[in-house]
């Protein structure tokens, strides 16, 4: 497989599930990011991970918990969402903040 | 604040004819722009960027033009297609800072 994937395409979880979303890069970047895409707004930036360390966060509510075990994979851990999370979270990578690529993304509901 | 933006929520265009989709940037420092497509369904797709010691760059159909002086970026798209119909969105970042900023994103609808 070439590019960024992600895994699930959907996801429907309650308000007091645990779930995690999954991000794989095969462009050899060294960079990884979680964006958070919502009806009628901009794309925002939640996390960033160089060289395997947050450098970003972006004041994101801590039900959500990124990891990044290497410069390949990046996950978003999820708990106790609200339905104001609902959202297309969308994963990139980078080299060096250039060749931005982006995968298609997990649409999220909470119910 | 958003640092980057578009002019118009809605952009629609006789198939054939050429589309310019706009952006203004509030970010001066600001270095590296990329112009993304987003399909229904589907993660932003990379079209076309340019950095800040260019003004003009071109690629297959598209064009991206910078201008500094005024913080205008522009996407313009040849013989537009049904294809070419989706969300455009500009996109700035700066060396030494990680992350894309977004604007609202432009939709481009292709009349018959």
């Amino acid at each position: 497989e070439t590019g960024v994937t992600q895994t699930p395409r959907h996801l429907v979880m309650g308000m007091t599930n645990k779930k995690s979303l999954k991000c794989e890069q095969h462009l050899g970047h060294n960079a990884m990011y979680w964006y958070k895409q919502s009806a009628k707004k901009p794309l925002e930036l939640m996390f960033v991970y160089s060289l395997e360390e947050r450098v970003e966060n972006n004041s994101v509510p801590s039900r959500f918990s990124p990891e990044c075990p290497n410069s390949s994979h990046l996950f978003l851990h999820l708990h106790t969402l609200q339905p104001e999370d609902s959202a297309l979270y969308l994963c990139a990578s980078s080299q060096d903040n250039y060749g931005y690529t982006f995968g298609s993304g997990t649409r999220l509901t909470v119910v | 604040g958003e640092s980057v933006g578009l002019h118009l929520p809605t952009l629609s265009v006789q198939e054939g004819d050429n589309s310019i989709i706009n952006c203004a940037y509030s970010n001066s420092a600001s270095d590296y722009f990329i112009w993304y497509k987003q399909e229904s369904g589907k993660g932003p797709q990379f079209i076309i960027d340019i950095r800040s010691n260019m003004d003009k760059r071109q690629g297959q159909r598209v064009t991206v033009l910078l201008n500094k002086t005024v913080k205008h970026l522009s996407l313009q798209i040849a013989a537009t297609q049904p294809g070419d119909s989706a969300v455009y969105f500009c996109a700035e970042t700066l060396k030494g800072i990680d992350g894309l900023t977004f604007g609202k994103g432009t939709h481009l609808i292709i009349q018959p």
